[in-house]
């Protein structure tokens, strides 16, 4: 069945440092591929989100790529900050098609000052 | 986006009860979800919530144990039934067609 694998599971970085997620996923007919940051006690929340149509996209300080051909997508933090620190979770679906979204199993993702 | 609220926040059940969540979302929305959050894992999805018509179910849950309603495109509730301590966990419902927005979530504990 559809499956998003994700690592690794914990990253710990410097402050001022990058920190880069990888998922790969196993439906060829994913086109959709959001990434939420989830804080201790909340909701997951979107951060960035990017389709088929595009390989590389980017917001301030995070960044997302995608190679569709090897069906894997990352995230790229850079200049990381102590609120960066959080459980970060890919995900794919077949966007309108379906909308359902199959998550990773998550990135523990700690900034030490 | 639009705004979600969900009812209960938290509570904490004997087994062999059953809770109802509700989700309430500010505007009407074509697509709702609920997914599942068991302590320090990942989201799974439990079913679709679809407007009028019976809710579409995942691999690994059935309606016996999860009934869902979603009588309006605005409203729709996950009924977690006959509870064991396995189904503590945080359920949250969501909408959207491809993007999706979250609601805070229920935690669920059950003892």
């Amino acid at each position: 069945g559809e499956n998003v694998e994700q690592h690794p599971s914990t990253l710990s970085v410097q402050e001022g440092d990058s920190a880069v997620i990888k998922c790969t996923y196993s439906d060829s007919a994913s086109n959709y591929f959001p990434w939420y940051k989830q804080e201790l006690g909340k909701r997951p929340q979107l951060i960035i989100d990017i389709r088929s149509n595009v390989g590389e996209k980017k917001d301030q300080r995070i960044a997302v790529t995608l190679n569709k051909t090897a069906k894997h997508f990352s995230l790229h933090i850079t200049e990381t900050q102590p609120e960066d620190s959080a459980v970060y979770f890919c995900a794919a679906s077949r966007g309108n098609q379906g909308g359902k979204l199959i998550f990773g199993q998550g990135t523990e993702l700690s900034v030490k000052p | 986006s639009a705004v979600i609220s969900q009812k209960p926040s938290r509570d904490i059940c004997q087994r062999g009860t059953s809770l109802t969540i509700q989700c309430q979302v500010d505007s009407q929305v074509t697509m709702m979800f609920w997914y599942r959050q068991q302590p320090g894992q990942s989201l799974t999805l439990i079913a679709t919530a679809n407007q009028g018509s019976e809710a579409t179910y995942e691999s690994g849950f059935v309606i016996d144990k999860f009934p869902i309603s979603r009588p309006n495109l605005t409203f729709s509730t996950l009924t977690v039934s006959n509870m064991s301590p396995e189904d503590s966990s945080i359920y949250l419902c969501s909408e959207g067609t491809d993007t999706q927005y979250f609601g805070p979530g229920t935690r669920l504990t059950v003892l």
